[in-house]
């Protein structure tokens, strides 16, 4: 079946813009995450969705940072007034809750660059 | 922050095994190792996970001291595609709790 998907695959905008990056989950996976890779770091977690709700935004850096999952499956980060600083690939990650140890399974993520 | 420690990069010829380390010395006893890895410019990749018991799979193994304070994973023959940062990770539950990341250890397979 088809994985997680993300678009655009590459953005590129100036600072103090507004973005919007789109995230499929797999079909029926029912936790979401978003998490920001700063080039030579691992993935740092942002926001997580249980259903439509989020469950944990602790990893927000500030409130330029937006996420929303109106309906229980495709996510829209959302930054405002963008800054150089926010140039990263951001990545999403579904799962589906039930099993014990369900793992996460990554897109292929969105590289945004803040000119 | 992360909870591991992992080389920061290790090489290995190609069709030898590739054994890489990681300490976790202060892991909780419902917590899992899982190992995951990221290939240039793509998502991580869940290659395998573990509580107690060494796991294999087709991709790797996983073995586990007795002690649980840290692990190897195991690629047996490794290939060029193998090249990538691979992950060390601890948590509860990777289903519904974020991982948290390191650096992991960069791996390059050299032919």
């Amino acid at each position: 079946g088809a994985g997680v998907s993300q678009t655009p695959s590459n953005k590129v905008t100036e600072k103090g813009k507004y973005v919007e990056l789109r995230c499929d989950p797999i079909s029926g996976h029912t936790a979401l995450y978003w998490y920001r890779q700063s080039l030579g770091q691992g993935p740092e977690f942002l926001i997580y969705f249980q259903g439509t709700g989020a469950a944990d935004d602790s990893g927000l850096p500030n409130d330029r940072f937006f996420a929303v999952r109106p309906e229980g499956s495709v996510s829209t980060l959302k930054i405002q007034r963008t800054e150089r600083g926010d140039s990263a690939v951001y990545l999403c990650a579904s799962s589906l809750i039930g099993a014990e140890t369900d793992t996460q399974y990554f897109g292929p993520g969105t590289r945004l660059t803040v000119l | 922050d992360a909870k591991t420690t992992q080389p920061p990069s290790m090489d290995c010829a190609e069709g030898r095994a590739a054994n890489l380390p990681c300490n976790h010395s202060t892991i909780s006893g419902n917590e899992y190792v899982y190992w995951y890895r990221q290939i240039h410019s793509q998502g991580p990749q869940y290659i395998i996970h573990g509580l107690k018991n060494n796991e294999t799979n087709e991709m790797a193994s996983l073995i586990i001291t007795e002690d649980r304070k840290s692990s190897t994973l195991i690629l047996p023959h490794a290939t060029l595609r193998d090249t990538a940062v691979y992950y060390c990770i601890v948590s509860i539950n990777s289903g519904n709790t974020p991982l948290v990341f390191g650096k992991g250890t960069r791996l390059s397979v050299i032919a």
